[in-house]
């Protein structure tokens, strides 16, 4: 167990729902972030919080809108998804966001989008 | 959690061998490198790191090199075993934010 939990773990929707994803880290770090993990790509950086304030946004659609309300917990909420988003979504934290650490990962939410 | 669908390069080792697993990086400015490992259904997990005012690093029965030259990371790992079998990835990191770049995957298959 690396102190990140995600759930759901697998999740199925349509186009037309709304879902959200869930992330906790367990660890007292000030940084958390989502990635995406296709199986056409790399891993790639979506959103990075740093103190529950939103400090990178990499060109990520705005069907994908996340939430920090506190630092242990992260969101991403999912509307109008399209089948090319079907993907592995990773959450990591870390220490802090500024001064290099090594970055924490969940186990990711396996999610299809029909 | 594996890069499934992506065509990722394969090493295949012998339980016991040595195992070398390479990645070239991008960014010259680029001055923090992280190996992580994957398994199957489970998120990254960290190896090793080196900054980039070292060219190795030594960790548990895994060695990290950097020639910032040309822009190659290798990550070693000795007497390899079946537990070592999993997705490696290199990602770097540029400018003291931890904003990592991650390298598309070497899949690493032990045979007994």
């Amino acid at each position: 167990e690396t102190g990140v939990t995600q759930t759901p773990r697998h999740l199925v929707m349509g186009m037309t729902n709304k879902k959200s994803l869930k992330c906790e880290q367990h660890l007292g770090h000030n940084a958390m972030y989502w990635y995406k993990q296709s199986a056409k790509k790399p891993l790639e950086l979506m959103f990075v919080y740093s103190l529950e304030e939103r400090v990178e946004n990499n060109s990520v659609p705005s069907r994908f809108s996340p939430e920090c309300p506190n630092s242990s917990h992260l969101f991403l909420h999912l509307h109008t998804l399209q089948p090319e988003d079907s993907a592995l979504y990773l959450c990591a934290s870390s220490q802090d966001y500024g001064g290099v650490r090594e970055q924490y990962f969940g186990p990711g939410t396996r999610l299809t989008v029909t | 959690g594996e890069s499934v669908g992506l065509h990722l390069p394969t090493l295949s080792v012998q339980e016991g061998d040595n195992s070398i697993i390479n990645c070239a990086y991008s960014n010259s400015a680029s001055d923090y490198f992280i190996w992580y490992k994957q398994e199957s259904g489970k998120g990254p997990q960290f190896i090793i790191d080196i900054r980039s005012n070292m060219d190795k690093r030594q960790g548990q029965r895994v060695t990290v090199l950097l020639n910032k030259t040309v822009k190659h990371l290798s990550l070693q790992i000795a007497a390899t075993q079946p537990g070592d079998s999993a997705v490696y990835f290199c990602a770097e990191t540029a400018g003291g934010y931890n904003k990592l770049i991650f390298g598309a995957g070497t899949r690493l298959a032990v045979h007994p």
